[in-house]
């Protein structure tokens, strides 16, 4: 099936710093989606792309769709304590509208 | 409160005993899916219902059945459970496809021994 590969696995930040993160896949996908998932619970919908080349905010998270449409990104910006927790993409691709192929995800921790 | 609600959250059992694990949206959502969580793995699909009585697989369905006979309800079986199958559960459901934001439950914790 199709792969994503998500990096980096894991980011040690202090409150204040921004943070990226990607995922890169090895075919192309027709939608890009960015979920958090906090301890215990499960994954939150973030940013949903849908377009190549698209660039989407929602408060200090913004995420972009790549050109070549095998990519995409999520930026947090002034990270605050609350930000901890494992991030994830997924990406949906092919003709299926059912199947959404999620990457391993980033745990992000925010030290005070 | 629009939900969607597995059970059970946590279960202990042995090899080869048949379980269930419920799900149940009360959004009138037409698609359900269900995932595997790993360490390292991320989420995985394991099987997917884009409508009552239309299933599909996904990237990782070997061992397990599901059923979707009504809209709100997409239970996954597992009708002989392995130690390989000891890992956390999701349930998640939307408005239609896999495009659409997708409503996650809280999650099951099977340990298969």
């Amino acid at each position: 099936g199709q792969q994503l590969n998500q990096s980096p696995q894991s980011m040690f930040i202090q409150e204040g710093e921004d943070v990226s993160m990607n995922c890169t896949s090895s075919s192309i996908f027709n939608t890009w989606l960015w979920y958090k998932q906090d301890p215990g619970e499960g994954p939150v919908l973030l940013i949903a792309l849908y377009k190549a080349g698209e660039l989407t905010s929602n408060g200090r998270l913004t995420a972009q769709f790549g050109i070549t449409r095998k990519d995409s990104f999520l930026n947090i910006s002034a990270s605050i304590p609350s930000d901890v927790g494992i991030y994830f993409c997924a990406g949906r691709g092919g003709t299926s509208y059912g199947k959404l192929t999620f990457g391993q995800g980033t745990i992000l921790t925010v030290h005070p | 409160e629009a939900q969607v609600t597995q059970n059970p959250r946590y279960l202990i059992t042995v090899t080869g005993k048949k379980l269930t694990v419920t799900c149940s949206q009360n959004m009138n959502h037409e698609y359900m899916s269900w995932y595997r969580q790993d360490p390292g793995l991320g989420l995985r699909q394991i099987y997917y219902s884009m409508n009552v009585e239309v299933t599909d697989k996904g990237d990782v369905p070997e061992g397990y059945k599901v059923s979707r006979k009504e809209k709100r309800n997409f239970p996954l079986i597992l009708e002989s459970p392995s130690p390989n199958q000891t890992s956390l559960y999701f349930c998640a459901s939307s408005l239609s496809g896999g495009n659409q934001p997708q409503h996650f439950g809280d999650g099951t914790r099977l340990s298969i021994l």
